[in-house]
């Protein structure tokens, strides 16, 4: 059975850091593109960042307004997703969801809330 | 605004068939797979529909998937009480190099 568990979460300042993970069990994680959803109190989902597969040459993609701030990385050895978050706003308030297999698994989430 | 657009709420008696649409453009739905996804308050979002039209394991065919152009459909037929969810859809966005989803529809059941 896949699982996912998303872990790091928690209240952070504006303009500070986090690095959330996403602990993967239950299939061949080399073998599976991830990535980072967010999606903010009351409002939709929305794509963060993918991580490709070995196959792929672990390429990583970003949405727009987000890259050079969050940084998606895994480490394969660990059957673990990460995501860096820096310079955190309160706009980035919201649950992140890690997804795998081209979003065909999710876990749970992980409560990210940015205020002074 | 996203660049995929949905039908914000849809509300239908049990029994009915339900149609949720999702409007995209020539470099998402027009030239990508879609999928659709159902959320429960305070849970995590759940995949329906996968390359259009194609149901996971588990997934009741009463819920079927179709595209046409640049928009696609997802069918909710023989509506139950259960099916009170959130749902949106999502495609690779070629232009933008990432995922993109609709604004998500509410669907009640009355």
């Amino acid at each position: 059975e896949v699982q996912l568990v998303e872990s790091g979460g928690g209240l952070v300042q504006p303009g500070g850091s986090l690095r959330l993970s996403c602990a993967a069990s239950g299939f061949t994680f080399r073998d599976h593109c991830m990535d980072w959803v967010r999606q903010a109190p009351g409002k939709g989902l929305e794509w963060v960042a993918r991580s490709r597969n070995l196959g792929s040459g672990y390429f990583t993609e970003y949405a727009a307004s987000l890259k050079g701030r969050f940084t998606i990385s895994r480490d394969d050895s660990k059957n673990s997703l990460y995501l860096h978050l820096n310079s955190l706003k309160n706009e980035d308030t919201a649950v992140y969801y890690c997804a795998s297999g081209y979003f065909f698994h999710w876990g749970p989430g992980t409560l990210v809330s940015v205020s002074s | 605004q996203s660049v995929v657009t949905q039908t914000p709420s849809v509300s239908a008696a049990p029994g009915v068939k339900v149609t949720i649409s999702c409007s995209g453009g020539s470099s998402n739905i027009g030239s990508n797979f879609v999928s659709w996804y159902q959320q429960f308050p305070g849970t995590a979002p759940k995949l329906l529909i996968y390359s259009n039209d194609q149901r996971p394991s588990g997934i009741p065919d009463r819920f079927s998937g179709s595209k046409s152009g640049t928009t696609a459909t997802l069918d909710i037929t023989g509506l139950q009480t259960g099916d009170e969810a959130d749902y949106y859809c999502g495609a690779w966005d070629t232009s933008l190099g990432g995922e993109v989803f609709g604004g998500g529809t509410k669907v009640t059941v009355l």
